[in-house]
């Protein structure tokens, strides 16, 4: 089964609006980290959030929120006042605690800003 | 600039040849990744470092990858006898000490591999 799953490829929206772009994941370690990344054409992954699995609230950076629904095992991605500047892939991420070291990524999610 | 940084940027290359890939990771962090993206795919994993100790390895690392970190800084990735299923990103990226699940990782630009 995939650990984590990103159902839009693309997604188109216009500057100065929000975004939401989904993120479902699977595991059954109790301990986790959920991440996203956003990787602009030039290549690199440039770290935007993170929400751990015990963590009560919501995480917030600047324009980015994380929509942490646990029962459902989704962490969809936010993206407010949308700049130009978003248009990128985003991808969704996981860490386990205590079954493993590695990130498992998603497929990605392409947003255009459309001016 | 004190990020990740990966050498070459791009490599071409002829079916059949050796090539390999340097990987500076932060200077603090002691576990260093490899990942490969193919186009239009998320990042696999390829193996993981713990200061030179390689802790896990894919199986999507097959013979003809090998992977070094010989002092516990930089790291190298060696694809011997390359075959077109290589052409890939080849990304590179570390992470601080004792991570816990909060401990991101921080990535390099990649190293872009064509095989002709």
């Amino acid at each position: 089964a995939q650990k984590i799953t990103q159902t839009q490829p693309g997604m188109f929206v216009q500057e100065k609006e929000a975004v939401t772009l989904d993120c479902t994941y699977d595991t059954s370690d109790p301990s986790y980290g959920l991440f996203w990344y956003k990787q602009p054409s030039s290549g690199e992954m440039i770290f935007l959030i993170y929400q751990g699995s015990y963590d009560q609230q919501n995480a917030t950076e600047g324009r980015y929120s994380l929509n942490f629904q646990k029962a459902r095992k989704s962490a969809n991605l936010v993206i407010s006042a949308s700049q130009l500047g978003d248009s990128a892939m985003y991808f969704c991420a996981m860490r386990e605690v205590n079954t493993g070291n590695q990130f498992y990524f998603g497929t990605g999610t392409s947003l255009t800003v459309i001016p | 600039d004190t990020g990740v940084s990966q050498n070459p940027r791009h490599k071409i290359t002829k079916r059949g040849q050796n090539v390999t890939f340097r990987c500076d990771p932060i200077s603090e962090h002691n576990r260093l990744y490899w990942y490969r993206q193919t186009l239009g795919q998320g990042p696999e994993f390829l193996t993981y470092f713990q200061n030179e100790a390689q802790l896990e390895k894919s199986r999507l690392l097959s013979d003809r990858f090998s992977a070094e970190r010989p002092k516990g800084s930089f790291s190298t990735l060696e694809i011997q006898r390359t075959e077109q299923g290589d052409s890939a990103m080849y990304l590179c990226a570390s992470s601080r000490p004792y991570p816990t699940a909060n401990t991101e990782a921080f990535f390099g630009q990649g190293t872009r591999l064509t095989v002709v």
